[in-house]
């Protein structure tokens, strides 16, 4: 089954204290991206990634981090997390030709105290 | 970004036919319209896409103005299960997604 994986789901955490994110994907997809939603705000792209070892900022990039180090990986770090951090993530992956479906993994649900 | 506007809620009886409207005065030649929806508790889908023609699939069905400046996805039996916030978003090439607030489609028994 063609899917979008993230770990963990769920996640209480300190400020400070560094964690990961993982995001992996099956479909042999060279975009990947990270997104964070919050209310009121919507959906928001933290990075973006059009290949391996490619990566850039999206619009809301600070206090992030990403690495592409293989195709199906696109991990999300936290170094030092804070509560305006407190957030669902979302990571997402498509083809990087048309028609561009972005495939959307179920979430993480982020709380930093 | 080209922007599009949607309303922020609808209501809708189940098994009835739900129509999502969408305005994007703005749009460019080479803007396709994309539909995305976020089920609760889940990361958002993939609906529809189209750019002049109207276009169907096994989820829906896009319906887009001859000028474009607006489209309505079309949900023909709506069901319990189609209950989500409903995103149209302008795609123009592989730029990234922008969301909006989307329209709330509250589906009911």
């Amino acid at each position: 089954e063609a899917q979008v994986t993230q770990n963990p789901r769920y996640l209480i955490t300190v400020t400070g204290k560094k964690l990961t994110v993982t995001c992996s994907q099956n479909m042999n997809h060279e975009y990947m991206s990270w997104y964070r939603q919050d209310p009121g705000l919507g959906l928001r792209q933290i990075y973006y990634s059009m290949n391996v070892e490619v990566t850039d900022k999206g619009d809301v990039p600070e206090g992030y981090k990403v690495s592409r180090k293989e195709k199906r990986n696109f991990p999300l770090i936290l170094e030092s997390p804070s509560p305006n951090q407190t957030s669902l993530y979302f990571c997402a992956s498509r083809r990087s030709v048309f028609p561009y479906e972005q495939y959307f993994g179920p979430g993480t649900r982020l709380t930093v105290t | 970004d080209a922007k599009t506007t949607q309303p922020n809620s609808m209501e809708s009886n189940e098994e009835e036919p739900v129509h999502l409207p969408c305005n994007h005065s703005t749009i460019s030649g080479t803007d396709y319209i994309h539909w995305y929806r976020q089920l609760p508790s889940q990361g958002p889908e993939y609906v529809i896409h189209g750019l002049t023609s109207n276009v169907n699939n096994r989820m829906a069905s896009l319906a887009i103005a001859e000028d474009r400046k607006s489209s309505t996805l079309i949900l023909h039996r709506a069901t319990l299960r189609d209950a989500a916030v409903y995103y149209c978003i302008l795609l123009r090439g592989a730029q990234k997604l922008v969301f909006g607030q989307g329209t709330r489609l509250t589906i009911n028994p």
